[in-house]
């Protein structure tokens, strides 16, 4: 059945790594959004990405690199450049266009550095 | 997008209704109203979307003046499951621009 994906559910990286967050959808959605959240903080925009092969800074941009080189892949790096990168990443679908924009979250990847 | 202001917190108990409000005095003609639900560890979850008067689905209401400058989110009878942080964004039906989230409401129900 349809619905986005994240991998993995945890993560542990030591400082001075890059890792990748994994985020799949099957739902045919045109836009991908990457976001983070802290402890009792709301969600963060990192990137998006409206259309393959083309992708947006968010608000938090800084350390992180995206690519989308399918429509139901949207992958996120954490490069060492990331001075706080432990957090709850989720990552999320829409519609580009149509009656409904309600996007759809995967369970999310908690990223710890160690 | 214009910005949304809604309470840090809120507590009620199980059986009430409760009501959270939302302010967005510069909404845009073509923005829409919409809610999210969010559980400790877990994504959010889209609730209901509005444009004006009132929206009700099989989990909750939404009640928009005329004005549009605010949003009512009416949740009936909470349960204890019912806690969670809720969201009121801006979105655009035209593009998919960027979504962008609050602080959010965090509601406590209490037994």
């Amino acid at each position: 059945d349809g619905g986005i994906t994240q991998s993995p559910k945890y993560l542990f990286r030591k400082e001075g790594q890059n890792v990748t967050l994994s985020c799949e959808q099957n739902l045919n959605h045109d836009a991908m959004y990457w976001y983070r959240q802290d402890p009792g903080q709301g969600l963060r925009l990192i990137y998006y990405s409206q259309i393959v092969n083309d992708f947006q800074k968010g608000d938090i941009a800084e350390g992180y690199s995206v690519s989308r080189e399918k429509k139901e892949s949207f992958p996120l790096t954490v490069t060492s450049a990331q001075k706080n990168p432990t957090a709850f990443y989720l990552c999320a679908s829409s519609p580009q266009e149509g009656a409904d924009t309600e996007a759809f979250f995967g369970q999310g990847t908690r990223l710890t550095v160690v | 997008l214009a910005k949304t202001t809604q309470p840090i917190s809120m507590d009620s108990y199980e059986g009430q209704e409760v009501n959270i409000t939302c302010s967005h005095n510069n909404i845009a003609t073509n923005d829409y109203i919409t809610w999210y639900q969010q559980f400790p560890s877990q994504g959010p979850r889209f609730i209901i979307q509005g444009y004006k008067t009132k929206v009700t689905n099989e989990v909750a209401s939404l009640f928009i003046p005329a004005d549009r400058k605010s949003s009512t989110l009416s949740l009936p009878r909470v349960s204890l499951s019912d806690t969670a942080v809720y969201y009121c964004l801006l979105s655009r039906r035209s593009s998919a621009s960027k979504i962008i989230f609050g602080s959010g409401t965090r509601l406590s129900i209490r037994p």
